[in-house]
């Protein structure tokens, strides 16, 4: 069965700020997808890592991925208060033998305060 | 981008009742797929399909049914609503690719069952 786990659930940060955000996966798989969720509404796509030691940024988000290590990383530079948010990363089930879709991690509810 | 849309988007009615969930892209999408996702948790895949005629359960058991009669159409039925059903149910799609499969996800249904 494949598991995903982001660490930290919760995360309270200053503007400003550098933090990372993890998650690891439990099976082999070389997709893996970050979200974004806003209180109240549905899911923003914000990155695809589609193999090993893929790197990409958008803004002040950058995101990667070792699949041998079976981790990715999320990592906000200078956080600003616009990116409060849940933020989740799920894991392609086909990779991972199981049925189709996608195993989501249990998110990350990032607050930033002035 | 896709187009994903679902009605309605806020759903309360009693115990017993018969509802639709209704859920429509406009990007020729052939892979569609229904998640529930409780308040502040994880999403759970519950139902999907990899086109016209085929549908298939996902890993979080659920007493909900769907159909594929057309591609851009992918309705999930209760026949009988319970409290235990109140939650909110995204609705995604993705193109069958090789090399990505990001699934973008309509605005979720919000259901209320008293």
């Amino acid at each position: 069965e494949l598991k995903v786990e982001q660490n930290p659930l919760f995360l309270s940060m200053q503007e400003g700020k550098n933090y990372t955000i993890y998650c690891n996966y439990s099976t082999t798989s070389d997709r893996l997808y970050w979200y974004r969720q806003d209180p109240g509404k549905s899911l923003e796509s914000l990155f695809v890592l589609l193999s090993n030691g893929a790197v990409k940024q958008e803004g002040r988000l950058m995101a990667s991925l070792d699949t041998k290590a079976r981790l990715s990383t999320l990592h906000i530079t200078a956080a600003v208060h616009d990116l409060s948010a849940t933020y989740f990363c799920a894991v392609d089930m086909y990779s991972g033998g199981g049925a189709d879709g996608l195993t989501f991690g249990k998110g990350t509810h990032l607050i930033i305060q002035p | 981008e896709a187009d994903i849309y679902q009605t309605p988007r806020y759903l309360v009615i009693g115990t017993g009742k018969k509802i639709t969930l209704e859920c429509s892209q406009t990007m020729g999408h052939d892979k569609m797929y229904w998640y529930q996702q409780d308040p502040g948790m994880e999403l759970h895949l519950i139902h999907y399909s990899y086109g016209v005629n085929s549908t298939e359960k996902g890993d979080l058991s659920s007493e909900s049914t769907v159909s594929r009669i057309r591609t851009e159409h992918f309705p999930l039925t209760l026949e009988s609503a319970r409290p235990s059903h109140t939650s909110q149910y995204l609705c995604a799609s993705s193109e069958w690719g090789v090399y990505t499969d990001t699934q973008y996800f309509g605005p979720g249904t919000r259901l209320t069952v008293l």
